[in-house]
């Protein structure tokens, strides 16, 4: 089935590092939306982004938009060894909510 | 924790054989959607429901059917199981087909297909 791109696929940095990853895709979304998913347990909602261009932060996370609504990027700042896990990308372009998924990307943070 | 259940946690199957996973919705909520997140990928949309009738379908096969009961909570059935349906099986209430805010994911099920 259809995937976003998501990029990379995995990090390793050391605590205190500022950490970025994007995701893209050939069709335009209405809205992206950026997801943790710990060890055994679903994904958990961090930041929605429902217009093109938007820049939405969520304490040291930070989320844009992009303005051809076929991509979008997440920052996370000052990483903390419990922003280990998986990150995903999602974009939604029908009204009953059907979510499109990145392949994920794993995030490993160095004490 | 976010007040979605899901059961069994694991389950083992052989191939052809059939399985129901069970989701129980955040309360108020009115509205289901399952994925499946094989290993390594992320989720994929098998179908949503909103009040009891199916309201959106993904690229899955009619072997995956579902169910919402009147209390909102829903099956995922999938028969004819096959190796490649091993995958960790997730559901999201959410209330009204609504905005993601209101949608809350389960801990999933993950299935074993041998």
């Amino acid at each position: 089935g259809q995937q976003l791109n998501q990029s990379p696929q995995s990090m390793f940095i050391q605590e205190g590092e500022d950490v970025s990853m994007n995701c893209t895709s050939s069709s335009i979304f209405n809205t992206w939306l950026w997801y943790k998913q710990d060890p055994g347990e679903g994904p958990v909602l961090l930041i929605a982004l429902y217009k093109a261009g938007e820049l939405t932060s969520n304490g040291r996370l930070t989320a844009q938009f992009g303005i051809t609504r076929k991509d979008s990027f997440l920052n996370i700042s000052a990483s903390i060894p419990s922003d280990v896990g998986i990150y995903f990308c999602a974009g939604r372009h029908t009204s009953y909510g059907k979510l499109t998924f990145g392949q994920g990307t794993i995030l490993t943070v160095h004490p | 924790e976010t007040g979605v259940t899901q059961s069994p946690t694991h389950l083992i199957k052989t191939r052809g054989q059939q399985v129901t996973l069970r989701c129980s919705s955040q309360s108020g909520h009115n509205t289901v959607s399952w994925y499946q997140q094989a290993l390594g990928q992320g989720p994929q949309f098998i179908f949503q429901y909103y009040r009891e009738e199916e309201n959106g379908r993904g690229n899955f096969p009619p072997r995956f059917s579902g169910l919402q009961f009147p209390n909102y909570s829903s099956e995922l059935n999938v028969n004819a199981l096959e190796l490649d349906d091993s995958a960790l099986y997730l559901c999201a209430s959410s209330l009204g087909r609504g905005t993601p805010k209101t949608q809350y994911f389960g801990p999933g099920t993950r299935l074993l297909v041998l």
